[in-house]
């Protein structure tokens, strides 16, 4: 059963316009919630997170909002860039340490120029 | 230079061989973490360390040991491939703080024939 979820395989979006990819997650414990970029041959690298007390945390063009009462987690780039091509996952950490984080299958995100 | 690598890149192996895939961190991270990808599936956490000697299971451990002698290396062994265990395994580190990021190292792709 997953704890957490992207249901949108992939994304394409136009350069210059927004970009928002979404996640959903089911257990209310958990505490952080992180956004990881992954380019291929690379490892992923952290984008964004935000914790459970706040609903939104901006970091230039990427903002993260959380509504805990959906269970759901979005990032938003605006605006899109060419390099924002890759593949995003959402992960999400319980109140218990850093060894409970828990990725989503992950949304590949083409921008077109 | 400071970070994380995997080694190696990329392996083949037959089945029922024994192969050890190699982590070496440079930051003194008190945490490290293997996980493996795959299509569907995300990122899937194999084990994890949270210091040198302590180790423990993570959602998919069958078929995996680990050890951690030394705070900076943390090699994962499969005691005898199987095709299942095709993936791209990538290792990780962070530091103990609850939200720290992960740091991913660049991934060792294994194919088990």
């Amino acid at each position: 059963d997953q704890q957490v979820k992207q249901n949108s395989p992939s994304l394409s979006v136009q350069e210059g316009r927004i970009s928002i990819l979404n996640c959903d997650y089911t257990n209310s414990m958990f505490d952080y919630f992180l956004w990881y970029k992954k380019y291929p041959a690379e490892g992923p690298t952290f984008l964004i997170s935000i914790s459970s007390i706040k609903d939104k945390n901006e970091d230039g063009r990427f903002t993260v909002f959380l509504n805990k009462s959906a269970k759901h987690l979005s990032l938003h780039i605006v605006p899109s860039q060419p390099g924002d091509s890759a593949v995003y996952f959402c992960a999400v950490l319980s109140n218990f340490g850093n060894e409970k984080l828990t990725f989503g299958t992950g949304t590949r995100l083409t921008i077109i120029p | 230079d400071a970070g994380i690598t995997q080694s190696p890149r990329y392996k083949i192996t037959e089945t029922g061989r024994q192969v050890t895939l190699m982590c070496h961190q440079t930051w003194s991270h008190s945490y490290m973490f293997w996980y493996r990808q795959d299509l569907g599936h995300g990122l899937r956490l194999i084990y994890y360390s949270a210091a040198a000697d302590i180790t423990d299971k993570g959602e998919v451990p069958d078929g995996y040991v680990v050890s951690r002698s030394k705070t900076e290396n943390f090699p994962l062994t499969l005691e005898s491939a199987t095709r299942s265990q095709t993936s791209v395994y990538f290792c990780a580190s962070s530091e103990s703080e609850q939200g720290s990021p992960l740091h991913f190292g660049n991934g060792t792709r294994l194919t088990v024939t």
